[in-house]
């Protein structure tokens, strides 16, 4: 059975700094990874999608990367704003055939002014 | 372009009863997908619909059950509320070719309270 973890939990950090979230899963067997931010009491927000044959996607100020090998993904935000305060979530896709989505608990930023 | 819309965004219900959500996709996606979200069990997925047609289950019981129209349109039915179910539940469609296939996009949810 597929499970997803985030270290960490939560992080706290001064606007300006670069970051970096963790994602681990541990069936290497996915067909690709999303990541997401959800702010509170709303739904979430795709932000970077990268299929299982991809190393990395970039999308503005934020990058992610894949090691489907060893089962782990990074999102990288870099220059920190009061706006990227929310939840995090990584979530895998087990195959080709449908959307079924395994999430991680999410990783709660917060980013100090 | 309109994006996902759930209704109805709040519910209470008591014990017993039973509730139907509703979520209309993205104009174009035929995908559908059901989540539960609690503090306690994160984001776990419910089932997902395409074309009318079950395609994937997530581990829940028989209480929990969907559908999905001619018009992509999808419906969640929870019969004999439990208090555990309390959560909010989210809807989410995507294109299922193109560039931007797979890509999730999530509706803001119905939170459903069981009292």
């Amino acid at each position: 059975k597929q499970e997803v973890t985030q270290i960490p939990a939560a992080l706290s950090v001064p606007e300006g700094e670069n970051l970096v979230l963790n994602c681990s899963f541990t069936d290497s067997a996915i067909y690709n990874l999303q990541w997401f931010r959800q702010d509170p009491g709303k739904g979430l927000t795709s932000l970077l999608l990268i299929q299982s044959s991809q190393r990395e996607q970039t999308s503005g100020r934020l990058n992610a990367s894949l090691d489907k090998s060893s089962g782990r993904s990074t999102l990288y935000i870099a220059a920190s704003q009061p706006g990227d305060s929310a939840t995090y979530l990584c979530a895998v896709n087990p195959d080709n055939y449908g959307q079924n989505f395994v999430f991680g608990p999410g990783t709660r930023l917060s980013v100090l002014p | 372009k309109a994006g996902v819309t759930q209704t109805p965004r709040y519910l209470i219900k008591t014990r017993g009863q039973q509730v139907t959500l509703s979520c209309s996709p993205i104009s174009g996606h035929r995908s559908v997908s059901w989540y539960q979200q609690t503090p306690g069990q994160g984001l776990q997925f419910l089932f997902e619909y395409f074309s009318e047609t079950q395609r994937n289950k997530g581990n829940f019981p028989g209480r929990f059950s969907g559908r999905q129209f001619s018009n992509s349109r999808s419906e969640m039915n929870v019969s004999t509320l439990e208090l555990g179910d309390s959560a909010l539940y989210l809807c989410a469609s995507s294109f299922e070719t193109g560039k931007a296939k797979n890509i999730q996009y999530f509706g803001a949810g119905t939170r459903l309270s069981v009292l």
